[in-house]
């Protein structure tokens, strides 16, 4: 079965620094996403793209947050200077277009470590 | 807006016996409804989803929940718990349009003990 794959699986990086995480989405879905989990928290909503653009975001994606499909496979979240609080595991999703009642099928994610 | 509460933050059964977790949603129309497991190091899975027809939904591992829009609830069930389904388990909630994103609760982690 088509997986989501997210890359790097864990990323340690310093406050202030910038870090991309990258996903490869199932290869015929068009919507894509990314969510968080705080550490004991519930999973947020952060983003939805669908042709080339954000459809929508949360008030968690603030301006340090940007997302980008560079090419034909890759999804990528940049957080251009992180703060503690970024810490988290980030889950990518992706869901095909042609059924809207399709689920969304999630990535293993990047526990992402801000020191 | 949507909201999903899950009241039981850690569950222990044993193996063998049945399960119940609980999961009440709040919003003002028909919802979509999912239950996702999450093993440890892993990603979120789809369990099953409701959209609507038949309020009792069969999902995979023989897990099945039931709709029940009286109560605002869609609490999963199985009835004969395995080892292997000790994990955090997360319902969420969507909104009737197509591209929606889903609103998680906080997780029900569940312990299987011998």
């Amino acid at each position: 079965e088509p997986e989501v794959t997210q890359t790097p699986s864990h990323q340690v990086t310093q406050m202030g620094q910038e870090v991309i995480l990258r996903c490869v989405p199932i290869s015929n879905h068009l919507y894509f996403y990314w969510y968080r989990q705080i550490l004991g928290q519930k999973v947020e909503f952060l983003v939805s793209f669908y042709n080339n653009e954000i459809s929508e975001k949360s008030e968690i994606f603030d301006d340090q947050f940007s997302v980008e499909r560079p090419d034909g496979s890759n999804f990528t979240l940049k957080i251009r200077s992180t703060k503690l609080e970024d810490s988290a595991m980030y889950f990518c999703a992706s869901r095909e277009m042609t059924d809207p009642y399709s689920p969304l099928h999630f990535g293993n994610g990047t526990r992402l470590t801000v020191t | 807006a949507q909201s999903v509460t899950q009241p039981d933050i850690h569950i222990t059964v044993s193996e063998g016996a049945s399960l119940e977790l609980r999961c009440n949603y709040s919003y003002g129309a028909t919802p979509y409804l999912f239950w996702y497991v999450q093993s440890p190091g892993q990603g979120l899975q789809l369990l099953l989803k409701y959209f609507s027809g038949d309020t009792l939904v069969q999902g995979i591992k023989g897990f099945e929940a039931e709709f029940k829009r009286s109560q605002s609830s869609f609490n999963l069930r199985k009835p004969s718990v395995h080892w292997s389904d000790a994990a955090e388990y997360f319902c969420a909630v969507g909104r009737n349009s197509g591209n929606t994103p889903l609103v998680f609760g906080k997780g029900t982690r569940l312990s299987v003990i011998a």
